[in-house]
């Protein structure tokens, strides 16, 4: 079945700079990548998405890359904030008898720092 | 306006007890889905159904036992409850099952097994 890897787990960085986190997934036929962020407490809200036939999709300050020969992607949000401060999900979408579900990675605590 | 609801919010019970869990959503989607987030964060999917048929049952103890009155309703019922449940368990909604959506999550319930 899918297998979702997502790095690195914890990423502080300072207000202002940018902020990097890599997914890889092994199911091929995945054709659906997206990105939750959740804030303490809360409930995952997603905040891009991508599918299989786009390589690359921005919006304002957050994009995604998609990279399908290698079975990457990577979230990419520049010019953090404090209220970015989050934890992040990437998720791959394999069909499944038909069915489609997410698959999710491990998440990544990103901590920006004032 | 809620688009995913859950209740109750918070549940606290003892080993061996029955709880229910009830999630509604007003989005008119046709897929509703259940996962549990375990204390490391790690969003797992349990089940799917779509307009009341089940098509995703993950590996998922048989004390865990969804329904779905109707497409914008899905209950999970847990038996005899277990230290392990402890967890917060999220519902979601998607528009189409068999198409790959973004997914809605609800508020969550924290259910916590003394």
């Amino acid at each position: 079945g899918e297998n979702v890897e997502q790095h690195p787990s914890t990423l502080s960085v300072q207000e202002g700079d940018s902020a990097v986190i890599k997914c890889t997934y092994s199911d091929s036929a995945s054709n659906y990548f997206p990105w939750y962020k959740q804030e303490l407490g809360k409930r995952p809200q997603l905040i891009i998405d991508i599918r299989s036939n786009v390589g690359e999709k921005k919006d304002q300050r957050i994009a995604v890359t998609l990279n399908k020969t290698a079975k990457h992607f990577s979230l990419h949000i520049t010019e953090t904030q404090p209220e970015d401060s989050a934890v992040y999900f990437c998720a791959a979408s394999p069909p499944t008898s038909g069915t489609y579900k997410y698959i999710f990675g491990t998440g990544t605590r990103l901590k920006v720092l004032a | 306006d809620t688009a995913v609801s859950q209740t109750p919010k918070y549940l606290v019970t003892q080993m061996g007890n029955d709880k229910s869990i009830k999630c509604e959503q007003n989005l008119g989607h046709d897929t509703m889905y259940w996962y549990k987030q375990d204390s490391k964060k790690f969003l797992k999917i349990m089940f799917s159904y779509n307009n009341k048929e089940l098509i995703i049952n993950e590996t998922v103890p048989n004390r865990f036992s969804p329904k779905s009155p109707d497409k914008a309703h899905l209950n999970l019922h847990i038996n005899s409850l277990e230290l392990g449940d402890s967890a917060v368990y999220f519902c979601a909604s998607s528009q189409d099952g068999f198409v790959s959506y973004e997914q809605y999550f609800g508020p969550g319930t924290r259910l916590t097994v003394t």
